[in-house]
């Protein structure tokens, strides 16, 4: 089972370019998240989707976009990467909006901007 | 507003003795409380969770937690440390419905020795 696959693993980007992080989960998921972790300071929510067009901000959106085009997929898109968004980003999803409902997390991006 | 404090951000302990990694929280209303961990590059999976029903949650890879309503603590536990339970460990409060809720501590790396 795929779960959640997040691509690519590991990306440089100079200051001012532009990427889009793709996640896509094959759990038929209504909800996913995009977090960003960084070092000492645990995961911050981005942006999340309860489902296919409807998407909401998290805790620190600033410098992102995001789309819910289908189900499966949750792709980020980083305008004029800074080096402030060097980061490991996780896409995650879950089946529910319940209390207790377990999230379940990709691999990471993980993402330096020089 | 909802917070965690995961006390130590690096534990070691011997193979085959006690784990215990703490987590206090915050809560203004009664508290879902999650521990996640992740294996080096891998995202999170979820350890176990308490959801207001038994107050000692029992988890996978025989870790197991007790909810302490009076210390606010919801610390993560194990008899005796194995090799493979090296891991970044992340304790997490919800205080509503869906994953957007969660609030995560800054994570405690644990460290086997041999």
């Amino acid at each position: 089972n795929a779960g959640v696959t997040q691509t690519p693993k590991f990306r440089i980007l100079k200051i001012g370019q532009s990427m889009t992080l793709q996640c896509t989960q094959d759990m038929n998921h209504n909800y996913m998240y995009w977090y960003r972790q960084d070092p000492g300071m645990g995961l911050k929510l981005i942006y999340y989707s309860v489902g296919a067009g409807i998407t909401d901000k998290g805790e620190v959106p600033n410098g992102y976009n995001v789309s819910r085009s289908t189900t499966e997929d949750f792709p980020l898109r980083l305008e004029l990467a800074a080096p402030s968004q060097t980061s490991v980003y996780f896409c995650a999803s879950s089946y529910g909006r319940d209390r207790g409902t377990e999230a379940f997390f990709g691999q990471g991006t993980r993402l330096t901007v020089v | 507003a909802q917070s965690v404090t995961q006390l130590g951000s690096h534990v070691s302990v011997s193979e085959g003795a006690l784990v215990l990694l703490r987590c206090n929280y915050s809560s203004s209303v009664p508290p879902y409380l999650f521990w996640y961990v992740q294996y080096p590059n891998q995202g999170l999976q979820l350890l176990l969770k308490y959801t207001s029903a038994a107050t000692l949650v029992k988890g996978i890879n025989g870790f197991e937690a007790e909810f302490k309503k009076s210390e606010t603590s919801f610390h993560l536990t194990k008899p005796s440390a194995h090799m493979s339970d090296a891991a970044e460990y992340f304790c997490a409060v919800s205080e509503g419905f869906g994953n957007e809720k969660l609030t995560f501590g800054t994570g405690t790396r644990l460290t086997i020795i041999p």
